[in-house]
Protein backbone atom coordinates (compact mmCIF):
# COMPACT_ATOMS: atom_id res chain seq x y z
CA UNK A 1 0.00 0.00 0.00
CA UNK A 2 1.04 3.70 -0.69
CA UNK A 3 2.80 5.32 2.13
CA UNK A 4 1.11 8.88 1.25
CA UNK A 5 -2.91 8.48 -0.47
CA UNK A 6 -4.76 10.89 -1.67
CA UNK A 7 -8.82 11.31 -2.44
CA UNK A 8 -10.36 11.39 -5.07
CA UNK A 9 -7.40 11.22 -8.16
CA UNK A 10 -9.95 13.25 -10.41
CA UNK A 11 -12.88 15.92 -9.68
CA UNK A 12 -14.88 17.90 -11.91
CA UNK A 13 -16.80 21.07 -10.41
CA UNK A 14 -18.39 23.81 -11.10
CA UNK A 15 -17.16 27.72 -9.76
CA UNK A 16 -18.39 28.43 -6.14
CA UNK A 17 -19.03 24.87 -5.37
CA UNK A 18 -16.60 23.55 -1.98
CA UNK A 19 -14.57 21.21 -2.52
CA UNK A 20 -12.31 18.96 -0.39
CA UNK A 21 -9.74 17.10 -0.71
CA UNK A 22 -8.08 14.54 1.33
CA UNK A 23 -4.15 13.06 2.32
CA UNK A 24 -3.49 10.57 4.86
CA UNK A 25 -0.17 9.23 5.32
CA UNK A 26 1.03 5.33 7.29
CA UNK A 27 4.79 7.12 7.08
CA UNK A 28 4.47 8.69 10.72
CA UNK A 29 6.07 11.64 9.82
CA UNK A 30 5.12 14.84 11.59
CA UNK A 31 5.13 17.11 8.74
CA UNK A 32 2.62 17.27 6.25
CA UNK A 33 2.07 19.98 2.82
CA UNK A 34 -0.33 20.95 0.52
CA UNK A 35 1.22 21.87 -2.97
CA UNK A 36 -0.38 22.73 -6.19
CA UNK A 37 1.22 22.35 -9.46
CA UNK A 38 0.40 24.13 -12.98
CA UNK A 39 2.14 24.13 -16.46
CA UNK A 40 5.08 26.18 -16.27
CA UNK A 41 4.95 27.16 -13.07
CA UNK A 42 6.14 24.34 -10.94
CA UNK A 43 4.98 23.47 -7.51
CA UNK A 44 3.80 26.03 -5.17
CA UNK A 45 3.12 25.91 -1.41
CA UNK A 46 -0.20 26.39 -0.20
CA UNK A 47 -0.06 25.01 3.90
CA UNK A 48 2.11 23.49 5.43
CA UNK A 49 1.67 21.57 8.94
CA UNK A 50 4.23 20.55 11.87
CA UNK A 51 1.75 18.82 13.90
CA UNK A 52 -2.19 19.04 14.81
CA UNK A 53 -2.02 22.23 16.41
CA UNK A 54 0.55 23.97 14.05
CA UNK A 55 -0.93 25.26 10.78
CA UNK A 56 0.98 27.63 8.18
CA UNK A 57 0.04 29.61 5.29
CA UNK A 58 2.50 28.60 2.53
CA UNK A 59 3.38 31.12 -1.06
CA UNK A 60 -0.50 30.89 -1.91
CA UNK A 61 -2.82 30.40 0.66
CA UNK A 62 -5.20 32.73 -0.64
CA UNK A 63 -8.56 31.11 -1.67
CA UNK A 64 -7.59 27.75 0.57
CA UNK A 65 -7.78 26.49 3.61
CA UNK A 66 -6.58 23.06 5.57
CA UNK A 67 -7.31 20.99 8.64
CA UNK A 68 -4.91 18.48 9.86
CA UNK A 69 -7.71 16.28 11.83
CA UNK A 70 -4.98 13.82 13.21
CA UNK A 71 -0.71 13.59 12.71
CA UNK A 72 -1.83 11.05 9.81
CA UNK A 73 -4.60 13.16 7.79
CA UNK A 74 -4.53 17.19 6.45
CA UNK A 75 -7.44 18.11 4.43
CA UNK A 76 -7.19 20.90 2.04
CA UNK A 77 -10.50 22.99 1.31
CA UNK A 78 -11.62 24.67 -1.57
CA UNK A 79 -14.30 27.02 0.20
CA UNK A 80 -15.36 28.88 -3.30
CA UNK A 81 -13.83 27.38 -6.14
CA UNK A 82 -12.87 29.20 -9.17
CA UNK A 83 -11.60 28.16 -12.56
CA UNK A 84 -7.72 29.41 -11.61
CA UNK A 85 -7.71 26.80 -9.24
CA UNK A 86 -7.91 24.59 -11.79
CA UNK A 87 -4.52 22.38 -11.02
CA UNK A 88 -2.88 19.16 -9.65
CA UNK A 89 -2.82 19.08 -6.03
CA UNK A 90 -0.47 17.36 -4.37
CA UNK A 91 0.07 16.05 -0.60
CA UNK A 92 3.71 15.68 0.91
CA UNK A 93 4.90 14.52 4.09
CA UNK A 94 8.32 14.51 5.82
CA UNK A 95 9.56 13.80 9.16
CA UNK A 96 10.96 17.09 10.86
CA UNK A 97 12.62 15.04 13.48
CA UNK A 98 15.51 14.69 11.33
CA UNK A 99 16.47 18.05 9.96
CA UNK A 100 16.59 18.64 6.68
CA UNK A 101 14.89 15.42 5.38
CA UNK A 102 13.65 14.36 2.41
CA UNK A 103 9.71 15.23 1.76
CA UNK A 104 7.48 12.38 0.08
CA UNK A 105 4.84 12.93 -2.30
CA UNK A 106 1.34 11.49 -3.04
CA UNK A 107 -0.05 10.79 -6.24
CA UNK A 108 -2.23 13.66 -6.45
CA UNK A 109 -5.46 14.88 -7.28
CA UNK A 110 -6.45 16.89 -10.89
CA UNK A 111 -9.18 19.20 -9.79
CA UNK A 112 -11.11 21.35 -12.64
CA UNK A 113 -13.21 23.79 -12.10
CA UNK A 114 -15.75 24.67 -14.68
CA UNK B 1 14.94 36.69 -3.96
CA UNK B 2 15.51 33.07 -3.78
CA UNK B 3 15.48 31.15 -7.20
CA UNK B 4 16.06 28.01 -8.61
CA UNK B 5 16.19 27.97 -11.97
CA UNK B 6 16.88 24.34 -14.23
CA UNK B 7 17.62 24.15 -17.91
CA UNK B 8 16.92 23.18 -20.57
CA UNK B 9 13.51 23.05 -20.00
CA UNK B 10 12.80 20.49 -22.51
CA UNK B 11 15.58 17.31 -23.92
CA UNK B 12 15.27 14.74 -26.27
CA UNK B 13 17.91 12.09 -26.61
CA UNK B 14 18.11 8.78 -28.63
CA UNK B 15 18.34 5.98 -26.61
CA UNK B 16 22.15 5.70 -25.41
CA UNK B 17 22.86 9.75 -25.69
CA UNK B 18 24.10 10.41 -22.42
CA UNK B 19 24.13 14.34 -21.19
CA UNK B 20 23.64 16.08 -18.47
CA UNK B 21 20.23 18.40 -16.94
CA UNK B 22 21.62 21.65 -14.99
CA UNK B 23 19.72 23.19 -11.83
CA UNK B 24 21.21 26.36 -10.67
CA UNK B 25 20.47 28.40 -7.78
CA UNK B 26 20.63 31.79 -5.46
CA UNK B 27 19.79 30.95 -2.24
CA UNK B 28 21.09 32.21 1.10
CA UNK B 29 22.93 29.39 2.85
CA UNK B 30 22.29 26.29 0.69
CA UNK B 31 21.77 23.79 3.27
CA UNK B 32 20.98 21.24 0.81
CA UNK B 33 19.44 20.44 -2.94
CA UNK B 34 17.37 17.46 -3.55
CA UNK B 35 16.64 15.90 -7.27
CA UNK B 36 12.77 14.63 -7.78
CA UNK B 37 11.50 12.58 -10.88
CA UNK B 38 8.03 12.95 -11.87
CA UNK B 39 6.11 10.62 -14.55
CA UNK B 40 2.75 12.40 -15.75
CA UNK B 41 -0.13 13.09 -13.52
CA UNK B 42 2.32 11.10 -10.67
CA UNK B 43 3.52 12.49 -7.67
CA UNK B 44 7.50 13.57 -7.77
CA UNK B 45 9.40 10.61 -6.78
CA UNK B 46 13.03 11.18 -4.27
CA UNK B 47 16.33 10.54 -6.51
CA UNK B 48 18.72 12.44 -3.78
CA UNK B 49 19.56 14.97 -1.51
CA UNK B 50 23.13 16.37 -2.06
CA UNK B 51 24.38 18.22 1.21
CA UNK B 52 27.58 20.88 0.34
CA UNK B 53 29.53 20.96 -2.68
CA UNK B 54 31.96 18.37 -4.13
CA UNK B 55 29.37 15.80 -3.48
CA UNK B 56 28.05 13.18 -5.62
CA UNK B 57 25.25 10.57 -5.65
CA UNK B 58 24.80 7.68 -8.17
CA UNK B 59 21.65 5.78 -8.77
CA UNK B 60 21.79 3.80 -11.77
CA UNK B 61 22.42 5.81 -14.88
CA UNK B 62 21.70 8.51 -12.69
CA UNK B 63 24.72 11.03 -10.91
CA UNK B 64 24.28 13.93 -9.00
CA UNK B 65 26.89 16.62 -8.64
CA UNK B 66 26.69 20.08 -6.87
CA UNK B 67 28.97 23.19 -6.61
CA UNK B 68 28.59 25.85 -4.58
CA UNK B 69 26.02 27.62 -7.34
CA UNK B 70 24.67 24.65 -9.49
CA UNK B 71 23.63 21.17 -9.41
CA UNK B 72 23.88 18.61 -12.69
CA UNK B 73 21.88 15.50 -13.25
CA UNK B 74 24.13 13.49 -15.50
CA UNK B 75 22.29 10.68 -17.60
CA UNK B 76 24.46 7.99 -18.74
CA UNK B 77 23.19 5.80 -21.61
CA UNK B 78 19.58 6.67 -20.92
CA UNK B 79 16.74 4.53 -22.14
CA UNK B 80 13.31 5.09 -22.76
CA UNK B 81 12.60 4.72 -19.69
CA UNK B 82 14.03 7.32 -18.17
CA UNK B 83 11.91 9.73 -19.52
CA UNK B 84 10.04 12.02 -17.37
CA UNK B 85 10.24 15.49 -15.62
CA UNK B 86 13.09 15.62 -13.62
CA UNK B 87 12.94 18.68 -10.48
CA UNK B 88 15.31 19.83 -8.16
CA UNK B 89 14.51 22.00 -5.14
CA UNK B 90 16.18 23.75 -2.53
CA UNK B 91 15.33 24.40 1.00
CA UNK B 92 14.47 28.32 2.19
CA UNK B 93 16.46 29.73 4.99
CA UNK B 94 13.50 29.63 7.05
CA UNK B 95 13.24 27.59 10.43
CA UNK B 96 10.76 25.40 8.40
CA UNK B 97 13.04 24.20 5.76
CA UNK B 98 10.42 24.53 2.84
CA UNK B 99 11.37 23.25 -0.18
CA UNK B 100 11.66 25.66 -3.49
CA UNK B 101 11.07 23.98 -7.16
CA UNK B 102 12.32 24.69 -10.01
CA UNK B 103 9.87 24.25 -12.84
CA UNK B 104 11.64 21.01 -13.82
CA UNK B 105 13.11 19.43 -16.99
CA UNK B 106 11.13 17.53 -19.17
CA UNK B 107 13.16 14.51 -20.88
CA UNK B 108 11.89 12.14 -23.21
CA UNK B 109 14.41 9.31 -24.49
CA UNK B 110 13.62 8.27 -28.37
CA UNK B 111 13.54 4.40 -28.73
Amino acid sequence: DADVTQTPRNRITKTGKRIMLECSQTKGHDRMYWYRQDPGLGLRLIYYSFDVKDINKGEISDGYSVSRQAQAKFSLSLESAIPNQTALYFCATRNGRLGLDTQYFGPGTRLTVL
Amino acid sequence: EDQVTQSPEALRLQEGESSSLNCSYTVSGLRGLFWYRQDPGKGPEFLFTLYSAGEEKEKERLKATLTKKESFLHITAPKPEDSATYLCAVPLLTGANNLFFGTGTRLTVIP
